[in-house]
């Protein structure tokens, strides 16, 4: 089945503490992103990746790392998280016409 | 840059009414556009596109029609069912392939 997963699904965690949320995709595509949905905003992009060593900022990238070691995985790593960070995360993998999105992360940081 | 622009919710119909949920955008070019769907608690899903002017996007009795002379891509349904009830974007892919999303509508189906 062609799926794109995250993990993890939840996550609280402390202002400062170093997270990875992993993202993974089976459909061989090059095109993998990040977006942060939230309300009233819509989803906004944080990274996008257009292949492998190939990483490029959104609309909404401080505060965000990524990295694209291999085809499949797209890691989001937040180095110091904080407050304004709390949100709920999408990862998508994309074709030639159409993105595949990931079940979220609901991230809280306190 | 590009922009998406949707009507507000919430939107709150009985079961089979009639829907609209209007989108405008701004590109340059031409875009192709989308409607996705997020229903509780998930991730959000395609539900119909359209990639040139004039083209008319449907599933699962949803339509779009492309509209470029005033630049809108609206969303309908004859009958709304509850199980429709969620989340609906409207969002545009320009040259590259960057989603720009609309700020979501809230559909809520009484039965």
């Amino acid at each position: 089945e062609a799926q794109v997963t995250q993990n993890p699904r939840y996550l609280i965690t402390v202002t400062g503490k170093k997270l990875t949320v992993t993202c993974s995709q089976n459909m061989n595509h090059e095109y993998m992103s990040w977006y942060r949905q939230d309300p009233g905003l819509g989803l906004r992009q944080i990274y996008y990746s257009m292949n492998v060593e190939v990483t490029d900022k959104g609309d909404v990238p401080e505060g965000y790392k990524v990295s694209r070691k291999e085809k499949r995985n797209f890691p989001l790593i937040l180095e110091s998280p904080s407050p304004n960070q709390t949100s709920l995360y999408f990862c998508a993998s994309s074709s030639v016409d159409t993105q595949y999105f990931g079940p979220g992360t609901r991230l809280t940081v306190l | 840059g590009n922009s998406v622009t949707q009507m507000e919710g919430p939107v709150t119909l009985s079961e089979e009414a009639f829907l609209t949920i209007n989108c405008t955008y701004t590109a340059t070019g031409y875009p192709s556009l989308f409607w996705y769907v997020q229903y509780p608690g998930e991730g959000l899903q395609l539900l119909l596109k359209a990639t040139k002017a004039d083209d008319k996007g449907s599933n699962k009795g949803f339509e779009a029609t492309y509209r470029k002379e005033t630049t809108s891509f609206h969303l309908e349904k004859g009958s709304v069912q509850v199980s429709d009830s969620a989340v609906y974007f409207c969002a545009l892919r320009g040259s590259a392939r960057q989603l720009t999303f609309g700020s979501g509508t809230q559909l809520t189906v009484l039965p």
